[in-house]
């Protein structure tokens, strides 16, 4: 079983602040993650892929690894209103990504 | 090169019907998913596909469940008969797969059907 394990939320923060999401995985074979926003009603959206402990950053966007810890994280800098929504942490293994139940992140203005 | 399409959009039956879903991937996409989405259970694979081949299909929740790929670029979803309990969202996700020795794992997905079984 691969558990992949995120806070529900909702997570609220103000509109220009950090917004930190967190992601914790059981499978030490995992080698490829992925985040993905997913507004209300809309299909899943890449954001963000990672592969090797580090960091990765992608515009206001910035995914940390630790595979020693399995955690995986992902920050939003200068948060938005339009930001707001559920955010997937994804692991892949052999060929399949495994879900996590999602954190629902909501920037007020 | 346009997204992952599914269709219907939207699908409204009764119970013991059968239900199509349909799915074209992404052009020159080699692997092909199913996912199913409630709120109780999030986003669950149902199964998936490579080079049109089904590699695992352990997430079909039983025999009222059917998925073929007779193409690259075509996939069905099949439910005979329908239940209730089947409503939820249906999204079809394509990924690349291997090229020029490089694995690219990312997948995409479509707009999803949503399926309500009365």
């Amino acid at each position: 079983q691969k558990e992949v394990e995120q806070n529900s939320g909702p997570l609220s923060v103000p509109e220009g602040a950090i917004a930190s999401l967190n992601c914790t995985y059981s499978d030490r074979g995992s080698q490829s993650f992925f985040w993905y926003r997913q507004y209300s009603g809309k299909s899943p959206e890449l954001i963000m892929s990672i592969y090797s402990n580090g960091d990765k950053e992608d515009g206001r966007f910035t995914a940390q690894l630790n595979k020693a810890s399995q955690y995986v994280s992902l920050l939003i800098r200068d948060s938005q209103p339009s930001d707001s929504a559920t955010y997937l942490c994804a692991l892949q293994t052999l060929g399949r990504l495994y879900f996590g139940r999602g954190t629902q992140l909501t920037v007020w203005p | 090169d346009a997204g992952v399409i599914q269709s219907p959009r939207h699908e409204v039956t009764e119970m013991g019907q059968e239900v199509t879903l349909r799915c074209k991937p992404i052009s020159g996409h080699d692997y092909l998913f199913w996912y199913r989405q409630t709120m109780m259970r999030g986003l669950e694979l149902l199964i998936y596909f490579n080079n049109n081949v089904p590699i695992d299909d352990s997430g079909m929740p039983e025999d009222r469940f059917s998925a073929k790929m007779p193409n690259a670029s075509f996939s069905t979803l099949k439910i005979q008969p329908s239940e209730p309990r089947d409503s939820a969202v249906y999204f079809c996700a394509s990924s690349l797969g291997t090229s020029g020795g490089l694995s690219y794992n990312e997948q995409f997905f479509g707009p999803g059907t949503r399926l309500t079984v009365l």
